[in-house]
């Protein structure tokens, strides 16, 4: 059964930097074609595409993003992280993370997702 | 970047009826188009990759057409677990990454 759940603060101040955990089971990540990405949503918006992470290292960013993000994975623990540095009030969204495959080229299994408030 | 519109943004139907939602990529994306249903506080869940292959165990009242530019997703026979947020996706190696749609939800009249 695959699954992914992200993890990490509720609550961010503006400019501080926040970190997600998404952690995967029933998959691994070193295997050829998976790839792992996060997607947020703010209230009542649109879902955004962040990052994506395969399983060769290869990361892709929203060139749109006015907002530096990182994303990184462990393969030992079945981890990915996504870092956001200088967050903003605009930050505040559901962050999702979810699992793709190359030939895919969507998304198919989702998080349940996180809800992340950047306020003082 | 490759921009995606959706039309209609809201649309009112009732049990039954036949619906399309209409989907726009900025330039041609062959067929590397996905449609995901959204219901409230819940995770979008695939419904169709390369714009008509439906995904396993999803109902086949649910079908999309499409390349290049113009993709349609239709339910054939809409049911009340039907009633949600549409988006589409694009992913493009040479734009460089995936796109959402901004949604069409679809409301019971």
């Amino acid at each position: 059964q695959i699954t992914l759940k992200e993890s990490g603060p509720t609550l961010v101040k503006p400019t501080q930097t926040l970190t997600l955990t998404c952690s995967l089971s029933g998959f691994a990540l070193g295997s050829t074609g998976v790839g792992v990405g996060w997607i947020r949503q703010p209230p009542g918006k649109a879902l955004e595409w962040l990052a994506v992470i395969y399983w060769d290292d290869n990361k892709l960013y929203n060139p749109s993003l006015e907002r530096e993000v990182t994303i990184t994975q462990d393969t030992s623990t079945n981890q990915v992280v996504l870092t956001v540095t200088k967050t903003h009030p605009v930050d505040t969204a559901t962050y999702y993370c979810a699992r793709t495959v190359t030939n895919l080229k969507a998304f198919d299994f989702w998080g349940q997702g996180l809800l992340v408030t950047v306020s003082s | 970047d490759i921009q995606l519109t959706q039309s209609p943004s809201f649309l009112s139907a009732s049990v039954g009826d036949r619906i399309t939602i209409t989907c726009r990529a900025s330039q041609g994306i062959r067929t590397s188009l996905a449609w995901y249903q959204q219901k409230p506080g819940k995770a979008p869940y695939l419904l169709i990759y390369g714009a008509s292959t439906l995904q396993s165990q999803v109902p086949s009242r649910f079908s999309g057409r499409g390349s290049g530019t113009e993709f349609t997703l239709t339910i054939r026979s809409l049911q009340p677990e039907d009633f949600a947020t549409y988006y589409c996706q694009q992913f493009s190696s040479s734009s460089q990454g995936f796109t959402f749609g901004p949604g069409t939800k679809v409301d019971l009249k």
